[in-house]
């Protein structure tokens, strides 16, 4: 049981490059959720999924794309990055009942734009 | 939206002393957890408390809803609980969306 995993763990792209990242949960959630911590921030709500096959926008969603592709995975596009995305990029997954388990996040992806 | 505030945002002690962070927020709120995010960045979940007490350890919490805030303790400091403490928050109105304190950095020296 891998709980929340993501790929890739670090990534530099180049101003007006493309890329996707990705989140795969094993613990069969429903939702999943994707943030975006800035130093002396907070996470940032993105983008996130309250079940296969819905996705809504969150606090911070412009620039950006995400597709639930099935109940484990979800996945974050950047279509045309900015200096602006530089940050660290978590995943997370809550079960249904948070009261007893919380909130599971992946380990982050930390992306660079030059 | 809701606000969240912590207080302090710096916090420096030597390891076997305790301490509390604070946790306020705007508006009424239907879940509320505390979390540590560790030097290497991972984020680990303490913590689900939009009322009452809890206690795990050498942490405990306590959320008063009515009063609109939230204290985190811990007791006999070691230098493992260095990080960042978030607490987080969502309203009555949100079923989805939890919004983020900018945390407690909290650093135990030996």
């Amino acid at each position: 049981n891998a709980g929340v995993t993501q790929t890739p763990k670090f990534q530099v792209l180049k101003t007006g490059q493309s890329m996707t990242l990705q989140c795969a949960q094993d613990m069969n959630h429903n939702s999943m959720y994707w943030y975006r911590q800035d130093p002396g921030m907070g996470l940032r709500l993105i983008y996130y999924s309250a079940s296969e096959g819905t996705t809504d926008k969150g606090e911070v969603p412009n620039g950006y794309n995400v597709s639930r592709l099935n109940k484990r995975e979800f996945s974050l596009r950047l279509e045309s990055a900015a200096p602006s995305q530089t940050s660290v990029y978590f995943c997370a997954s809550p079960p249904a009942a948070p009261r007893y388990y919380g909130q599971y996040f992946g380990p982050g992806t930390r992306l660079t734009v030059t | 939206g809701i606000q969240v505030e912590q207080s302090p945002p710096d916090l420096i002690l030597q390891e076997g002393a305790n301490s509390t962070l604070r946790c306020n927020f705007s508006d009424s709120v239907n879940n509320l957890q505390w979390f540590h995010q560790n030097p290497w960045g991972q984020l680990i979940n303490l913590f689900y408390i939009p009322s009452g007490t809890k206690q795990n350890g050498r942490l405990s919490a306590t959320t008063v809803a009515t009063e609109r805030y939230s204290l985190l303790y811990i007791s006999s400091s070691q230098t493992t609980d260095s990080g960042v403490y978030f607490c987080a928050v969502r309203g009555g109105g949100s079923n989805y969306k939890l919004t983020f304190g900018k945390g407690t950095l909290l650093t135990v020296n030996p």
